[in-house]
């Protein structure tokens, strides 16, 4: 069964302190990585999505990364509006897998 | 460019009781999907429709059914709601089953 692991649960910064999540997976095939943001109460944002290990993508602050069995979101010089939950998905290749399968979440707070 | 919509934001419904909840799809998109999400978690895979049948069921009991319509707009049904129910219930559209999915701002259930 696919599974998705994010450290740390949650993690607190300072403005302009660097940093990176991580989602460990396991799946039978990957045919996606995602990862979204959430702020409370609403429908989780898209950010990226990784298809091989190597691949990386970037959106302003953040940077997304993956290997073979995990991947790193890296904030760079966070602000006070960088501040969310942070989930990682995957997709599955084999058939019958397209549903995403979420990890719990990474809760980061930045501090003025 | 319309984004997911969904209907309505928030309901309260007392135990035993029937809800239904709406999705509209993102512009352009055939498929939709929709998913749990108690608090703390990351959202969890209820079922997908595509070409208005369901193609894919997470671990859901059969209280949980859906539809969807020629236009891609979407329904899901629970019956005989229990406390338990209570969640965020989020919609995801994509073009096709394969590629990145895009959230709604989702239904905030709570079950009473």
């Amino acid at each position: 069964e696919d599974q998705v692991t994010q450290s740390p649960e949650a993690l607190r910064l300072q403005e302009g302190e660097s940093s990176s999540l991580n989602c460990s997976y396991t799946v039978s095939g990957l045919r996606g990585l995602f990862w979204y943001r959430q702020d409370p109460g609403k429908g989780p944002e898209f950010l990226f999505t990784l298809y091989s290990a190597g691949e990386e993508k970037e959106k302003e602050r953040l940077k997304a990364t993956l290997t073979k069995k995990e991947s790193f979101l890296h904030i760079t010089a966070p602000k006070p509006e960088d501040s969310a939950t942070y989930l990682c998905a995957v997709q599955g290749a084999q058939g019958g897998s397209e549903k995403l399968v979420f990890g719990k979440g990474t809760k980061l707070t930045v501090n003025p | 460019d319309a984004g997911v919509t969904q209907s309505p934001t928030h309901l309260i419904k007392t135990r035993g009781q029937q809800v239904t909840l709406r999705c509209s799809p993102k512009s352009g998109h055939d498929t939709v999907s929709w998913y749990q999400q108690a608090l703390g978690q990351g959202p969890q895979f209820i079922f997908q429709y595509y070409e208005e049948e369901e193609r894919q069921r997470g671990n859901f009991p059969d209280r949980f059914s859906g539809h969807q319509f020629p236009n891609y707009s979407s329904e899901l049904n629970v019956n005989a709601l229990l406390l338990g129910d209570s969640a965020l219930y989020l919609c995801a559209s994509s073009f096709g089953r394969h590629y990145e999915q895009y959230f709604g701002p989702g239904t905030r259930l709570t079950v009473t």
